[in-house]
């Protein structure tokens, strides 16, 4: 499969606890976001990186929430002292830079998280 | 920021019936409109995607239309077919900075198709 995968699938933690999920996009995207999506709502954007470098953090990322991509491949997302409001499905989607933008964005599976 | 409102948030309709999806946006700037198709428990996928220099795109029985000047967008699919059956999400974004887009989405209608 050469699509977006992320990993876990599922999650279930308690309140307090850390978690961190990952993300390995497209092989030769260059652009990666992740999104969280709650029930019955679209996707809401959280942050983009376009290799390495983290470009746009939205303001529904708290600061006990961070992500990386190290080397401009994989992602990972890591929620700090989780909340009970963080349960959530966590997308991401990946894209190769267009010129002007609208480029298409390739979703993973999600990792779904529950906090107990 | 961008808004998008999606109208209905539910639809059902008859095997072989139309169906249309119609969204609006706030951002005049926005230039990208992607519709996505998200089945219980899987992915969003994209299924048509329409840009602001063009005001109508088709792929067999899916088309999307576009009217700048109203600021709204709407899917429509012919024939629907049981298989049809998912939540659709439509999408805006616009090209800022180094030209990355951050979509905004709207909260999805849950089409149903009965045979």
């Amino acid at each position: 499969d050469t699509g977006v995968s992320q990993d876990p699938r599922h999650k279930i933690t308690k309140r307090g606890q850390n978690v961190t999920f990952r993300c390995d996009p497209i092989s030769e995207h260059n652009r990666l976001y992740w999104y969280r999506q709650t029930l019955g709502q679209g996707p809401e954007f959280l942050t983009y990186f376009q290799n390495e470098a983290q470009l746009e953090k939205s303001r529904l990322l708290s600061d006990r929430f961070s992500a990386e991509r190290p080397k401009g491949s994989f992602s990972t997302l890591e929620i700090q002292r989780t909340e009970q409001g963080d349960s959530a499905m966590y997308l991401c989607a990946s894209s190769l830079a267009r010129r002007g933008g609208g480029e298409t964005q390739y979703f993973g599976p999600g990792t779904r998280l529950l906090v107990l | 920021g961008e808004n998008v409102e999606q109208h209905p948030s539910t639809l059902s309709v008859q095997e072989g019936d139309s169906a249309v999806i119609k969204c609006t946006y706030s951002d005049s700037a926005s230039n990208y409109f992607p519709w996505y198709k998200q089945e219980l428990g899987k992915r969003p996928q994209l299924i048509i995607d329409i840009r602001s220099n063009v005001g109508e795109k088709k792929d067999q029985r899916i088309a999307v239309t576009l009217n700048k000047t109203a600021k709204h967008f709407s899917l429509h699919i012919t024939e629907t077919q049981p298989e049809d059956s998912a939540v659709y999400f439509c999408a805006a974004s616009k090209a800022v900075n180094s030209g990355y887009s951050t979509l905004t989405f709207g909260k999805g209608t849950m089409l149903l198709v009965s045979p």
